[in-house]
């Protein structure tokens, strides 16, 4: 157990439908990763919080948001889904952001959309 | 950019070694990671380098070349359990960027 919570683990939904994913990060740990990867598809990495602090951004669509509130815990919405945004969406966490502090990772909320 | 090459898959029999090769782009570079995945699960951490040379943990090594922009993660004797994919992964800023993993099967 790596110390990540993300809930649910398995999400089904229809097209068109918004979503929200959850992740509650080790305690301790103030940086907080969201991943997606689909089927044969390497970590895409979407977005990174800091402290509560957009710090980097990756290739995450326009129809996805994400935040880290003060508790730490961080929540990737994604609306207007389509099929292609089914994947299994990763959270982890590490004490720092930079340097060589390794990421923990949850064990993931696998989203169906149909 | 970012881009981190390996291999897409490897076989090795069990008992032996394989090394699992990874290059990437040196701009920025902020050390190497390595991550093994089960199929299904949650990346888990195998190792880390940030200074050239080798770091030995157990049956694992990491072996990195900042100059050449190259890694390896050495793997001895192999397990069954070992079947399953592993992953390099850089640190570049404030992002950690994952190639799309090398999948290695063992066979008995």
């Amino acid at each position: 157990d790596s110390g990540v919570t993300q809930t649910p683990k398995h999400l089904i939904t229809a097209t068109g439908q918004r979503v929200t994913l959850r992740c509650s990060p080790r305690s301790g740990d103030l940086s907080v990763y969201w991943y997606q990867q689909s089927l044969d598809q390497g970590l895409q990495f979407l977005i990174q919080y800091y402290n509560g602090e957009e710090r980097a951004k990756g290739n995450i669509l326009e129809r996805f948001s994400a935040q880290q509130f003060p508790d730490l815990h961080s929540e990737l919405n994604l609306s207007s889904l389509e099929l292609g945004d089914s994947a299994l969406y990763f959270c982890a966490s590490s004490v720092d952001y930079g340097g060589g502090t390794e990421a923990f990772f949850g064990q993931g909320t696998r989203l169906t959309v149909v | 950019g970012q881009n981190i090459d390996q291999p897409t898959e490897m076989t090795a029999t069990e008992g032996a070694i394989v090394q699992i090769n990874c290059t990437y782009q040196t701009s920025g570079f902020n050390g190497l990671f390595w991550y093994q995945q089960h199929a299904g699960e949650a990346p888990t951490f195998l190792s880390y380098n940030v200074l050239d040379g080798l770091e030995e943990k157990g049956r694992f090594s990491s072996f990195l070349s900042r100059s050449k922009g190259y890694s390896y993660l050495l793997l001895k004797e192999l397990q069954m359990k070992d079947s399953a994919s592993y992953l390099c992964a850089t640190r570049k800023d404030d992002k950690i960027i994952f190639g799309k993993g090398t999948r290695l099967h063992i066979l008995p």
